[in-house]
């Protein structure tokens, strides 16, 4: 049982240049997260997918974009990177509704230079 | 929305004693609490969770206390060994409209547990 799985692991991009990360569950959850982490900042929600067929907006959305391809998958977009998109990226799933765990995936490691 | 705030940021303490991070909220409404683990170069795992209608639960040598009427919880690691070394973070709900519920996560606090 793989749980969330994200990749790629690690990407190095120069700026603006576009690129996808990718997300899937085998877990049948409903929703589904994108969080970026910088230091001393906490996990910072950037979108997420309350059911299939719904995205919204998180905490900063701005300069991504998200596809929820299907239940399982839930890609993040960068169309033109910019070096303060420097992160480490979390996707996470969860059964919909309030008090309901999150899982997250091991991240992908993301420099923009 | 939910406000999180987590202290301390960091904490050290010796193998063997106790480690305790404390978080605040600001939404009365917030009925449920999780803390998570995360270790380097991994991704955040849930370790323990409180819902609001009891103060406290353990498992293991973990515990959670909730005081909804101060509006704080916090985690409680008893007997810390070298493997308890991670970064904790809490988190409170924030009801987003049309049914969704996100997660608002505290600043995390890096607990290293020296042997």
């Amino acid at each position: 049982n793989a749980g969330v799985t994200q990749t790629p692991k690690f990407q190095v991009l120069k700026t603006g240049q576009s690129m996808t990360l990718q997300c899937a569950q085998d877990m049948n959850h409903n929703s589904m997260y994108w969080y970026r982490q910088d230091p001393g900042m906490g996990l910072r929600l950037i979108y997420y997918s309350a059911s299939e067929g719904t995205t919204d907006k998180g905490e900063v959305p701005n300069g991504y974009n998200v596809s929820r391809l299907n239940k399982r998958e839930f890609s993040l977009r960068l169309e033109s990177a910019a070096p303060s998109q420097t992160s480490v990226y979390f996707c996470a799933s969860s059964e919909a509704g309030p008090g309901q765990p999150q899982h997250f995936g091991d991240g992908t490691r993301l420099s923009i230079l | 929305g939910e406000n999180v705030e987590q202290h301390p940021s960091t904490l050290s303490v010796q193998e063997g004693d106790s480690a305790v991070i404390k978080c605040t909220y600001s939404d009365s409404a917030s009925n449920y609490f999780p803390w998570y683990k995360q270790e380097l170069g991994k991704g955040p795992q849930l370790i323990i969770d409180i819902r609001s209608n009891v103060g406290e639960k353990k498992d293991q040598r973990i515990a959670v206390t909730l005081n909804k009427t101060a509006k704080h919880f916090s985690l409680h690691i008893t007997e810390t060994q070298p493997e308890d070394s991670a970064v904790y973070f809490c988190a409170a709900p924030a009801y987003s409209g049309a049914g969704s519920y996100q997660l608002t996560f505290g600043k995390g606090t890096k607990l290293s547990v020296i042997p």
